[in-house]
């Protein structure tokens, strides 16, 4: 079993839906939740960054994490075109401050006009 | 200040050829990552650097993967003796940190070397 576990999608969406991507995780020493956007050909670009617990709002963006649960979810509210990439869920323990991230498979977003 | 830098994008090499990749971090960032991504799959991780001191190494780092970064600044991942399993994308990434705990895990990345053995 992986660490870190995502839907790979595809997911296909019209414009203006909201999107829920999510991430679950068995590693309970995880604190630090990221969500990591790759357009085609291109490096993962962050997008939201979480430490523990909670909820966080960026935007058309929200992400939230429930460490009771191990899982946490990407929001995307009114979607555009221009959201169409595959979102990856990113976690850390910290553990070294070093960046030792451990990803998901990524999930492959497309919205439609 | 224009981001973290990869070269070659791209790099067609035979089975058994040696390969080099160079990654050029942003300024200020004093660590550095190796990651490798295959199609469909996250990145994963290889080794990173703290300055110039390699800290730690992925058990995916094979005796024919070889990682520096002379005088803290640039970055090269040399691969002996290609295979075709070698072939992914390789991602470098840097970070600071000089900020608060929090702020160390935020990684930036460059676009990758797209590495494809024949």
């Amino acid at each position: 079993q992986k660490e870190v576990e995502q839907d790979p999608g595809p997911l296909s969406v019209p414009e203006g839906a909201i999107v829920s991507l999510n991430c679950t995780y068995s590693n309970s020493a995880f604190q630090y939740f990221m969500w990591y956007r790759q357009y085609s050909r291109k490096g993962p670009e962050l997008l939201m960054y979480t430490y523990s617990s909670g909820n966080k709002e960026d935007g058309r963006f929200t992400a939230q994490v429930d460490k009771s649960s191990k899982y946490i979810s990407l929001f995307i509210r009114d979607s555009q075109p221009s959201d169409s990439a595959t979102y990856l869920c990113a976690m850390s323990d910290g553990y070294n401050q070093g960046g030792k991230l451990i990803f998901g498979q990524g999930t492959e977003l497309s919205v439609k006009p | 200040d224009t981001g973290v830098s990869q070269d070659p994008r791209h790099k067609i090499t035979k089975r058994g050829q040696n390969v080099t990749f160079r990654c050029d971090p942003i300024s200020e960032h004093n660590r550095l990552y190796w990651y490798r991504q295959t199609l469909g799959q996250g990145p994963e991780f290889l080794t990173y650097f703290q300055n110039e001191a390699q800290l730690e190494k992925s058990r995916l780092l094979s005796d024919r993967f070889s990682a520096e970064r002379p005088k803290g600044s640039f970055s090269t991942l040399e691969i002996q003796r290609t295979e075709q399993g070698d072939s992914a994308m390789y991602l470098c990434a840097s970070s600071s940190d000089r900020g608060n705990f929090a702020t160390n895990e935020k990684l930036f990345f460059g676009s990758g070397t797209q590495l494809s053995v024949l």
